[in-house]
């Protein structure tokens, strides 16, 4: 099966650091994407981890371990811009078609 | 310089009619596909396709059909439409497995 799986919603305050985690049970995924989508707007390309390990790219970080079907992202400093859904998806197929979990809707608070 | 464009943006039809949804890129991507985001905000693959190869998600009903005139487009075209077809469409491309996808803008489709 391909089920990701990731808490429908969270909260968090301005200047603090945010996990997201997201769990999949899959084969055949070749590597995790995690996306960004503000409301009534398109995803927007966050991380790509294919390798076990986090990879870092300023305020966001993106972790995977894929013995344990497990990836996290981590969102330090977070701003009030950053309230917006977090979407984990596994890169499957011979296309990289992306099969998405239901997202994260992140609320930033002041 | 927009990358992935779509159109139109918003689409209201009622039942049993045939529209189209148009989608091109300019980032020279030799992969493109159609996603479709219920009211849910679920995020579902629909189709891939590259000049070589279409991949039907099995779960997309025949109504459905994508049509590409060249390498930088890829329409969708919907036939009958129903009420559960009410979504946002998303267009999206990239090199394929490994590679980020870029997504356009979205078509939201209200059928009534």
């Amino acid at each position: 099966g391909q089920n990701i799986d990731q808490p429908t919603e969270m909260t968090a305050t301005e200047g603090a650091i945010v996990q997201i985690n997201c769990t999949y049970q899959t084969s055949g995924f070749n590597g995790l994407f995690w996306y960004q989508q503000h409301a009534g707007e398109a995803p927007t390309f966050l991380s790509y981890n294919v390798l076990d390990g986090l990879e870092e790219k300023g305020r966001f970080s993106s972790f995977l371990s894929r013995s344990k079907g497990y990836s996290y992202l981590l969102l330090k400093e977070l701003q009030m811009k950053d309230s917006a859904s977090y979407l984990c998806a596994g890169d499957g197929g011979s296309q990289g078609n992306l099969i998405f979990g239901k997202g994260t809707k992140l609320s930033v608070k002041p | 310089d927009t990358a992935v464009s779509q159109t139109p943006k918003y689409l209201v039809t009622q039942m049993g009619n045939d529209k189209s949804i148009k989608c091109e890129q300019n980032l020279g991507h030799d992969t493109m596909y159609w996603y479709k985001q219920d009211s849910k905000k679920f995020l579902k693959i629909m189709f891939s396709y590259n000049n070589k190869e279409l991949i039907i998600n099995e779960t997309v009903p025949n109504r459905f059909s994508p049509k590409s005139p060249d390498k930088a487009h890829l329409n969708l075209h919907i036939n009958s439409l129903e009420l559960g077809d009410s979504a946002v469409y998303f267009c999206a491309s990239g090199h394929g497995t490994g590679y980020e996808q870029y997504f356009g803008p979205g078509t939201r489709l209200t059928v009534t």
